[in-house]
C-alpha cells in the first residue's frame, strides 16, 4: 500500500509565475490536509478537504492560494503569482476518516521561489 | 491564543528514557492528543495518539493524568535515530481542524 505521495519533490519558480503542487493521499483515504513549513518553523495549516469539497480553509491565504481535491486524481494546491516569501515546504496529509484520525503526512514539496 | 504548549528543546544520551511534556490547558471534552516525529526534510510521521490515562504501542507510551490538561510522550531506551522534532497535537473528533496547528514542536537531541 503506497504511502502519501508528492510531487514534485522541488519545484523553483520565479517571482510572478504559478505553482501546483500535487498529493496523492493513501489508497481508501478520503481526506486530505495542506501544511506550510517554513525554515525552523513549526507546520502550518492550510487546509482540510474531502473529495470534491473544502471542508475548512482557515489557514489559507486570502488571495493567490487555491486548493482543490476531485473526485478523480490528486489534490492540487495552487500557488498563483508567488512571491519569495512563498518559498517553504509544503506538506500533504491524508487520514480515513475525521480530522483527529491519525494523519499520514507525504514527503512534501519544497518550493523556492527566485 | 496557543493550543498546546512543549519545551522548545531537549537533550538525553544514548539508552536513557525521555518524557516530553505538552501543556493543553484549554483541552475540550471531544479532543484527542496525538504526537508526531519529524525529521529533517521529511514529513511528519505518526507516533502515538490517546485520550486518557495510558496507551502504550512498540515504539512510545502516552501518560494523561485526569484532568487532561497535559500529556507525556515518553520514549524508552533512546538512540541516535530519535533525534527529531516532536510535535503535540489537541484534535477535536468532531471534524473541525482547530487543532491542525503544530506548534515549533521540541527539538530532541540524543548525544552517544
Amino acid at each position: 500500500n503506497a504511502g502519501v505521495m508528492q510531487n514534485p519533490r522541488h519545484l523553483v519558480r520565479r517571482r510572478g509565475q504559478e505553482a501546483r503542487l500535487r498529493c496523492s493521499p493513501m489508497k481508501g483515504h478520503s481526506h486530505v490536509y495542506w501544511y506550510r513549513q517554513l525554515p525552523e518553523e513549526g507546520l502550518k495549516f492550510m487546509v482540510y478537504l474531502q473529495k470534491e469539497n473544502i471542508i475548512d480553509e482557515s489557514g489559507m491565504p486570502k488571495e493567490r492560494f487555491s486548493a482543490e481535491f476531485p473526485k478523480e486524481g490528486p489534490s492540487i494546491l495552487r500557488i498563483q503569482q508567488v512571491v519569495r516569501g512563498d518559498s517553504a515546504a509544503y506538506f500533504c496529509a491524508s487520514s480515513p476518516g475525521r480530522v483527529a484520525d491519525t494523519q499520514y503526512f507525504g514527503p512534501g514539496t519544497r518550493l523556492t521561489v527566485l | 491564543l496557543a493550543k498546546t504548549t512543549q519545551p522548545i528543546s531537549m537533550d538525553s544520551y544514548e539508552g536513557q528514557e525521555v518524557n516530553i511534556t505538552c501543556s493543553h490547558n484549554n483541552i475540550a471534552t471531544n479532543d484527542y492528543i496525538t504526537w508526531y516525529q519529524q525529521f529533517p526534510s521529511q514529513g511528519p510521521r505518526f507516533i502515538i495518539q490517546g485520550y486518557k490515562t495510558k496507551v502504550t504501542n512498540e515504539v512510545a507510551s502516552l501518560f494523561i493524568p485526569a484532568d487532561r490538561k497535559s500529556s507525556t510522550l515518553s520514549l524508552p531506551r533512546v538512540s541516535l535515530s530519535d533525534t527529531a522534532v516532536y510535535y503535540c497535537l489537541v484534535g477535536d473528533i468532531g471534524g473541525g481542524a482547530d487543532g491542525l496547528t503544530f506548534g515549533k514542536g521540541t527539538h530532541l537531541i540524543i548525544q552517544p
